[in-house]
Order: C-alpha cells, then structure tokens, then sequence
C-alpha cells in the first residue's frame, strides 16, 4: 500500500531563517507531487506541482521554491522565512495531475516567530 | 477571487439531529471532490462526482453534483460525533498544460454529544 511521509511534523523558525520541508512516498512509482498551504480561514493553497524528477510548476509566485530529487521525494524550501509564512503545509500525492484522487500527507505546522 | 464558496463557514449541531453543506461556483467543474479533514492532519477523500446531477451515497452522507456542474451538497443523516471535523470541497477545471484543482475554504463542523 502508499504511504505518505512529511517532517517535521512541527516548526517553530524565526524571521529570516531558512527552511526546508521533506515529503516522501512510499509504495508507488512516477507519482504527481503537490505542496498546498492551509492558513486559517483561507482553506487550501496549491503551491507547487511535480510531475516528475526535477519538473516544477509554481502556482503562486512567492518566498519558497521546491524540488524534487528524486522520484518520490519532494522538498519545500526557502531561503529567507516571513511571518507570512506561517501555516500548515500539506504534501499530497496523485496518479494523474488532472481529476485525480489526491492523498494527503500528515502535514507540517510552521510558525514564524 | 475564490471559485469554490462554501457554506456555511461554522455548523454546530447536536448528534443525531440532520445537516447539509453547500459548495457553490460561478464556474463550471469537470468534477467535483469531497474531503474531511481532522485537526492536525491532512485532507481524506470522501467522494468524487463527476455527472451533472449525480447523486452517491457513503452510508450516511449523500453527495450531490449540480446538473450545472457548478455546486454540490453534502447532506449528513443523523450526524454523529465522528462527523466532527472540516469538510472541504475542491473542483477540478480541465485546462491544456495546465493543472487547476480549487479547493474552497471549508465548512467546519462540530456535532455535539
């Protein structure tokens, strides 16, 4: 069976620290990769989509970039943390990119301080 | 601009008594999808429709897809304190090259012991 992995489980970054957040999959071969933000009260924020080894779409222009390795492993980074960045960021996973049952991993809570 | 409205925001009930939420666009959707999510952990499909005036039933809940394909509703008969958690709709747009999965911002539900 997948299995959808995601650490830390929770931050605490000062301003201006970096960051990096780790998501991996287990128990599939070529999946479609997404990183989401969920603050509170503006539901789900797709950020980044992968469709494969080293292939990155951003959706929304900002202060983090991601990555992707590896087939099943797909990072979350930034340089320079903002207060703004705080939230809960969520990895998922799909078979295809359009329409598909998206599997959602544990979540990371970061807080900016 | 958020596509996907859903309401209402906050729905406290009692157990056993009866409710429905609303997901409702302007937009048309190829599909439309139902998660639940719990504090701290990530989003669970429910179901997906797909036909316009579609109907699926997951024992107590019942799913409704619009002939329009522009809303759907989720209706919970006899709710229980298991139902407690944020129920999120997401519409999926097809879209040559690109990927547009929209989730709305949830409807937060508590049912009451």
């Amino acid at each position: 069976s997948q299995t959808i992995h995601q650490w830390p489980a929770t931050l605490v970054q000062p301003v201006g620290s970096p960051l990096s957040l780790e998501c991996t999959v287990e128990g599939t071969s070529n999946p479609n990769l997404y990183w989401y933000r969920q603050a509170a009260g503006r539901g789900l924020q797709l950020l980044f989509y992968s469709v494969g080894i080293g292939q990155i779409s951003s959706e929304v222009p900002q202060n983090l970039s991601a990555s992707r390795p590896q087939d099943r492993q797909f990072i979350l980074s930034s340089k320079k943390l903002l207060l703004s960045d705080s939230g809960f960021y969520l990895c998922a996973w799909s078979v295809a990119v359009l329409g598909d049952t998206q599997y959602f991993g544990p979540g990371t809570r970061l807080t900016v301080l | 601009t958020q596509l996907l409205e859903q309401s209402p925001q906050f729905l406290s009930i009692q157990e056993g008594e009866n409710l429905t939420v609303y997901c409702n666009s302007s937009s048309v959707f190829s599909s439309l999808q139902w998660y639940r999510q719990e504090p701290g952990e990530g989003p669970v499909l429910l179901v997906t429709v797909v036909t316009g005036g579609e109907v699926k039933k997951l024992k107590r809940l019942t799913f409704q897809f619009g002939d329009a394909r522009k809303d759907s509703s989720l209706h919970i008969t006899a709710a229980q304190p298991g139902d407690t958690g944020l129920y999120l709709c997401a519409g999926e747009k097809s879209g040559a090259g690109s990927y547009q999965l929209t989730f709305g911002k949830g409807t937060k539900l508590s049912v009451i012991p």
